[in-house]
């Protein structure tokens, strides 16, 4: 499978700074990214579409101005937490996923995660 | 509207036994579905998936699942469990034509040898 990675592994910051997560796509180039963020215990919720060259399509209840995304080139997608706060703690994963094959028809590739604790 | 529901928040199983997570779900339309594995603090590995053809889908480490559609069901199977399984697992699915994946809430496997 594709291979997909994040940095950082693992953020810690102060209440109120931002903090910016990279996602790259290393095996090949990907339109379409995803954010998805996951509590303790909990599934995976998606946040948002990033398409690179337009911009990102965010679900319902996720603030665009808080979660800024960027997918600057055809292999990075870079999601930005402004201001973050305590309840902004969370795992944050990006995928990316597979059209190598029948566009319609892929399974995702996800990244390792970034684990974002907010003091 | 997509959902998948995992009922059991936790599975226990004995090395060696085999092992069944449970997954239900509800699309307009025919289903791919998907299982993926997350061990802590690691991002989701695919596991498997069914398009269409054979009900009965193996993918890696060993795993199956089978397709029911009068029952909705896309269960996870194994017919011989390992320590090392122990894991949280997610199944996912989603509607042809529609990208994004919708996931259940996750089920943690504990094997103990």
């Amino acid at each position: 499978g594709a291979v997909v990675s994040q940095h950082p592994s693992w953020v810690i910051c102060k209440s109120g700074t931002s903090v910016k997560i990279e996602c790259r796509s290393l095996d090949f180039q990907a339109t379409t990214m995803f954010w998805y963020r996951q509590f303790p215990k909990q599934s995976l919720m998606l946040m948002a579409t990033s398409n690179e060259g337009s911009k990102a399509t965010y679900e319902q209840g996720v603030e665009k101005d808080k979660f800024l995304i960027n997918h600057a080139s055809l292999t990075l997608s870079t999601l930005t937490v402004t201001s973050a706060h305590p309840e902004d703690s969370s795992f944050y994963i990006c995928s990316v996923p597979n059209h190598f094959q029948d566009r319609d028809i892929n399974e995702q590739f996800f990244g390792p995660g970034t684990r974002l604790t907010v003091l | 509207a997509q959902s998948v529901a995992q009922p059991e928040d936790q599975v226990n199983v004995a090395e060696g036994n085999p092992l069944t997570v449970k997954c239900t779900y509800s699309v307009s339309g025919n289903p791919y579905l998907f299982w993926y594995v997350q061990y802590p603090n690691r991002g989701l590995q695919f596991l498997l998936k069914y398009i269409t053809g054979d009900n009965l889908v193996k993918g890696s480490y060993g795993f199956e699942a089978e397709f029911n559609k009068s029952q909705t069901s896309f269960h996870l199977k194994k017919p011989s469990a390992l320590v090392s399984d122990s894991a949280l697992y997610f199944c996912a699915v989603r509607s042809a034509g529609y990208s994004t994946l919708t996931f259940g809430k996750g089920t943690m496997l504990l094997v103990s040898p």
